[in-house]
């Protein structure tokens, strides 16, 4: 079993929707839990952060994270083209210890 | 203001040739990291500085050899060059491990 485990997709939704992105994680000492968009050709940059349970939410992206459950999502609300992209859950433990990254999941918004 | 730098943008070589490819992030961070990112878009870690410390030395050949002369700088050496080392390669920071930035890649082909 993968440490961190993503949607392989590639998931494809039409502008305006809701897109859903799904993480699960297996260490349970896990305490941060990152996103990462990347586009093709470029370098991973950060979107979302989330600490505590329940729900983050800045702008149109939307961060859930259940621990019980081990798991974490990245909704994108009113889906636009400029989103498509590859996208990288990251789970680490405290202090400055490894992130371990997921395999990604590609996301693409058609018009 | 480029946050996290990283030179070579682009490497080509002969298989057994030796290449360095030097990060440099003006962040204030305490934390660097090497990553490969291979075809398949798979992002794996390969080493971590904390404050001039390895913390963080994964699984990889040791014709790898990182170097961080600071904690602004961390450069990555390469012997023996293989064709599977053929990847994109990314310099990463972080202030003790929290969200990372990341340098634009270095593209490393083997021929």
């Amino acid at each position: 079993q993968k440490e961190v485990e993503q949607n392989s997709g590639p998931l494809s939704v039409p502008e305006g929707a809701i897109a859903s992105l799904n993480c699960t994680y297996s260490d349970r000492g896990s305490q941060s839990f990152f996103w990462y968009r990347q586009y093709s050709g470029k370098s991973p940059e950060l979107i979302m952060f989330i600490y505590s349970n329940g729900d983050k939410e800045d702008g149109r992206f939307t961060a859930q994270l259940n621990k019980a459950s081990q798991y974490v999502s990245l909704l994108i609300r009113d889906s636009q083209p400029s989103d498509s992209a590859t996208y990288l859950c990251a789970v680490k433990r405290s202090g400055a210890g490894k992130s371990t990254f997921g395999d990604g999941t590609t996301l693409t918004v058609k018009p | 203001d480029t946050a996290v730098s990283q030179t070579p943008k682009y490497l080509v070589t002969q298989m057994g040739n030796d290449k360095s490819i030097k990060c440099e992030q003006n962040l204030g961070h305490d934390t660097m990291y090497w990553y490969k990112q291979d075809s398949k878009k798979f992002l794996k870690i390969m080493f971590s500085y904390n404050n001039k410390e390895l913390i963080i030395n994964e699984t990889v050949p040791n014709r790898f050899s990182p170097k961080s002369p600071d904690k602004a700088h961390l450069n990555l050496h390469i012997n023996s060059l293989e064709l599977g080392d053929s990847a994109v390669y990314f310099c990463a920071s972080s202030r003790s491990g929290d969200e990372q930035f990341f340098g634009p890649g270095t593209r490393l082909t083997v021929l």
